[in-house]
């Protein structure tokens, strides 16, 4: 069974100028989340969807982060402008799905993406 | 807001010695899953081990085994027979139900131990 891909692996880019991320998961999975991960740092979640609905972005900064997952397959996530901060491992994770008396999905994740701002 | 607490950024241990890792998390939740896992320095995450928290028996994966306290709301995850490929960053998770859309759960991280494996 294939895992979560996720492209590039890595990226430089300077302040100010966009860049995105690209995620497959796993064939079946209804879950796709996108998780910020600054060095020394657990895993942020910023954006959760179910198929293609969003679930939870309260942790996404709207004003220069967008994500979508059009067909409720693969995801991108785009940051524009890019500030210094947002140097982090982008993380994408799949699950497959809703919650049922216990919850506790177990969370498959790709490679990470490791953007550096200059 | 839940949390989750580790509460040891760094632990070392000897090649084939064991290690207990630390996790204490809160939730308001009865029946749910808690999780460990390992990030190499590769960055992949995978999951080493879970426990469902309704079963009084502790989980155990080969070397991996953990001591799940509910009441104290305590996770700690144990290595036995320590290996080199062990060395990682390793998180506690769990997971709670999105508020605004109650099918659906998400998992809070801790900030992790850096296990280092000393030769």
């Amino acid at each position: 069974e294939a895992g979560v891909a996720q492209s590039p692996r890595y990226k430089i880019i300077e302040k100010r100028q966009s860049v995105a991320f690209w995620c497959n998961p796993i064939s079946g999975h209804a879950t796709l989340y996108w998780y910020q991960q600054i060095l020394g740092q657990g895993p942020k979640l910023l954006i959760q969807f179910q198929n293609n609905g969003v679930v939870d972005d309260s942790q996404l900064p709207k004003d220069r982060f967008s994500a979508e997952r059009l067909k409720g397959v693969d995801s991108t996530l785009k940051i524009q402008p890019a500030k210094l901060e947002d140097s982090a491992v982008y993380l994408c994770a799949s699950s497959l799905g809703f919650s049922g008396r216990v919850i506790g999905n177990e969370q498959f994740f790709g490679p990470g993406t490791r953007l550096t701002v200059l | 807001a839940q949390t989750v607490t580790q509460s040891q950024p760094e632990m070392s241990v000897q090649e084939a010695e064991t290690v207990t890792l630390s996790c204490t998390y809160d939730t308001s939740e009865s029946d749910y899953y808690l999780f460990w896992y390992k990030q190499p320095p590769s960055r992949q995450m995978i999951l080493v081990i879970r426990q469902e928290a309704y079963k009084q028996q502790n989980a155990t994966e080969n070397r991996f085994s953990v001591n799940f306290q509910k009441a104290a709301k305590s996770f700690s995850l144990k290595i036995s027979d320590s290996q080199l490929g062990d060395a990682a960053m390793y998180f506690c998770a769990s997971p709670r139900r999105v508020v605004s859309n109650f099918g659906n759960e998400k998992l809070t991280f801790g900030t992790g131990t850096r296990l280092t494996i000393i030769p």
